[in-house]
């Protein structure tokens, strides 16, 4: 079972729309999950952190958690094309550092 | 804002030389982590390195893998006998606390 998985996508929104990108993880311990952006050839940049159940909003980004269902959310609002982008959920195991989702590919078209 | 930096960019390679990669983390920094991506695939985390150790290792950290900090500000990562399947994009990375890792802008290694 792999560790973190998301919907590699791609995933169109219109401008102006929200997107959603999804991610769950396998082990339940988990205690650290965190969104990256990543524009291609580049490094993933930190985007939200999240440690709680509940929502966490930044901006136009809103993270959402649930421990229970292992899963984990990024809302983002109004979409711009300057978004498009791939989404990496990454997730700090017990007794392991941070690991990787393959990512989502975000595509907002104008 | 503080950066990690990372050279050379981009490193041209001929199968089985050695490499060496090599980061500055953050300053205040004390966890340092080396990540690499074969293109079109996800990150994959290789090792950890704390109190100047490796903390946790991947497979992929296999013998021919090495990490040294040799001057408390350098974190190096070396590939003894690369292969063409090292062929990737290295990224360093650090921390403190937990709010998150910050990346350096990434090696792009070409093993041919």
């Amino acid at each position: 079972q792999k560790e973190v998985e998301q919907n590699s996508g791609p995933l169109s929104v219109p401008e102006g729309a929200i997107a959603s990108l999804n991610c769950t993880y396998s082990d339940r311990g988990s205690q650290s999950f965190f969104w990256y952006r990543q524009y291609s050839g580049k490094s993933p940049e930190l985007i939200m952190f999240i440690y709680s159940n509940g929502d966490k909003e930044d901006g136009r980004f809103t993270a959402q958690l649930n421990k229970a269902s292992q899963y984990v959310s990024l809302l983002i609002r109004d979409s711009q094309p300057s978004d498009s982008a791939t989404y990496l959920c990454a997730v700090n195991l017990i007794a392991n550092d941070m690991r990787f989702g393959a990512g989502t590919r975000l595509t907002v078209k104008p | 804002e503080p950066e990690v930096t990372q050279t050379p960019s981009h490193q041209v390679t001929q199968m089985g030389q050695e490499v060496i990669l090599r980061c500055v983390p953050i300053s205040n920094h004390l966890y340092f982590y080396w990540y690499r991506q074969i293109l079109g695939q996800k990150v994959e985390f290789l090792v950890s390195f704390y109190n100047n150790e490796i903390s946790e290792k991947s497979e992929i950290f296999d013998d021919q893998f090495s990490v040294e900090r040799p001057d408390g500000s350098n974190f190096t990562l070396k590939i003894r006998s690369t292969k063409l399947e090292d062929s990737a994009m290295y990224f360093c990375a650090s921390r403190t606390g937990n709010y998150g890792y910050t990346f350096g802008s990434g090696t792009r290694l070409t093993v041919v």
